[in-house]
């Protein structure tokens, strides 16, 4: 069975500082993996995903994140933190059918 | 283009009603699946069809049912509702088989549900 975990269900930074998001996964099978954010009362948006190929994915609005298999991890960074970041977001591993993690919420201190 | 929408955005319903909740896909999108969301929680996944057919069901029980239409469109109903069906009712569509899994599920806003 597919699940993910992610730890720290609040997050707090600064503006400018560094973002990490960690989320572990458990698998039987090589992972198809994603990164999800949900702004207050909007459905949820595809930040990147990790399915072949290159284990450092980039995405939008700046993040990334960095698929490990020996560490059964796949955090999401950004370098900077922005106001607009906010938001709850959402780690999800899938085999057809996506499991979600229980989220994250990300707070931005300006 | 239009994306993924939700009717009704918003309703509360009483113990023991029915409710149906319609979902619209992505133009060219023939998959659709269905999450419950309840608040403070990650999505919960229901249901997927892909070309009218069922290709998966999550562990919910039997009151909860859904269908995909000729158009790719689809409605999830909820008989017998209890308290804890409150939640935020996600859909979303993706292009095709090959997608399931593997490729991006573009979400709708929802329907948020509350059951008084």
């Amino acid at each position: 069975a597919q699940s993910v975990t992610q730890l720290g269900s609040h997050v707090s930074v600064s503006e400018g500082a560094l973002v990490l998001l960690r989320c572990n996964y458990s698998s039987s099978v090589p992972p198809y993996l994603f990164w999800y954010v949900q702004y207050p009362n909007q459905g949820l948006q595809l930040l990147l995903k990790y399915t072949t190929g290159a284990t450092l994915v980039k995405g939008i609005n700046g993040f990334e994140a960095e698929f490990k298999k020996s560490e059964t991890s796949f955090h999401l960074t950004k370098p900077s933190a922005h106001m607009s970041d906010a938001a709850e977001y959402f780690c999800a591993v899938s085999d057809l059918q996506f499991y979600f993690g229980t989220g994250t919420s990300l707070t931005v201190i300006p | 283009d239009a994306g993924v929408t939700q009717s009704p955005t918003h309703l509360i319903k009483t113990r023991g009603q029915h409710v149906t909740l319609r979902c619209s896909p992505i133009s060219g999108h023939k998959s659709v699946s269905w999450y419950q969301q309840v608040l403070g929680q990650g999505p919960q996944f229901i249901f997927q069809y892909y070309e009218k057919e069922e290709r998966g069901r999550g562990n919910f029980p039997d009151r909860f049912s859904a269908r995909q239409f000729p158009n790719y469109s689809s409605e999830l109903n909820v008989n017998a509702l209890l308290l804890g069906d409150s939640a935020l009712y996600l859909c979303a569509s993706s292009a095709g088989l090959a997608d399931l899994g593997t490729g991006e599920l573009f979400f709708g806003e929802g329907s948020r549900l509350t059951v008084l």
